[in-house]
């Protein structure tokens, strides 16, 4: 049981285009779900708390209006990444904290993200 | 705040030798503590978790780790490496022991197996 899917794993898009990628709980429920970035050869870093039916909560120096995150439903939050350009090439992770247990973050496999 | 340092980014092992990957937190209050893996291009795989239970934890595919509030440490171990062990490590604390709201991961450990 709790298991988390991110999809796509793999994209590819062109400068100045959008991006969406979806982080999906598929045998438990989650008000809250996280975006993690990680660059290559470095650690994870929390991008955005994603919590359902109300407005996400950013990191300091993530750019809200840039990682837009809508989080409709309890299985489901996404990760849209507008007008992307090639800095925003990174490995994008979510992970969903059970709403029955509040102790354990599941992750999900990554997304990897590639901006031409 | 809390705070975790792995102090090692680069552990390289034998096969069939001990591995250490050494691990000390900070927290203002009582932790949880949780040990990933991470092979190339995947996700995060859960190897162990310290949530003020026992204090010796067992995790999965003979690692283990020892919680020790004294030393505020949380060192991962495995008696015997397997080549299929290389992979990044994170060291990774919870904001209470029975929260993991909000997760701080350490810079990582990159593990090497020699054969």
């Amino acid at each position: 049981g709790a298991v988390v899917s991110q999809h796509p794993s793999w994209v590819i898009c062109k400068s100045g285009t959008s991006v969406k990628i979806e982080c999906r709980s598929l045998d438990f429920q989650a008000t809250t779900m996280f975006w993690y970035r990680q660059f290559p050869k470095q650690s994870l870093m929390l991008m955005a708390t994603s919590n359902e039916g109300s407005k996400a909560t950013y990191e300091q120096g993530v750019e809200k209006d840039k990682f837009l995150i809508n989080h409709a439903s309890l299985t489901l939050s996404t990760l849209t990444v507008t007008s992307a350009h090639p800095e925003d090439s990174s490995f994008y992770i979510c992970s969903a904290l059970p709403d029955s247990i509040l102790y354990e973050q599941y992750f999900g496999p990554g997304t990897r993200l590639t901006v031409t | 705040a809390q705070s975790v340092t792995q102090l090692d980014s680069h552990v390289s092992v034998s096969e069939g030798t001990p591995v250490l990957l050494r691990c000390n937190y900070s927290s203002s209050y009582s932790p949880s503590l949780f040990w990933y893996v991470q092979h190339p291009n995947k996700g995060l795989q859960l190897l162990l978790k310290y949530t003020s239970a026992a204090t010796l934890v067992k995790g999965i595919n003979g690692f283990e780790a020892e919680f020790k509030k004294s030393e505020t440490s949380f060192h991962l171990t495995k008696p015997s490496a397997h080549m299929s062990d290389a992979a990044e490590y994170f060291c990774v604390v919870g904001d209470s022991a029975g929260s993991a709201r909000q997760l701080t991961f350490g810079s990582g450990t990159q593990l090497t197996v020699l054969p």
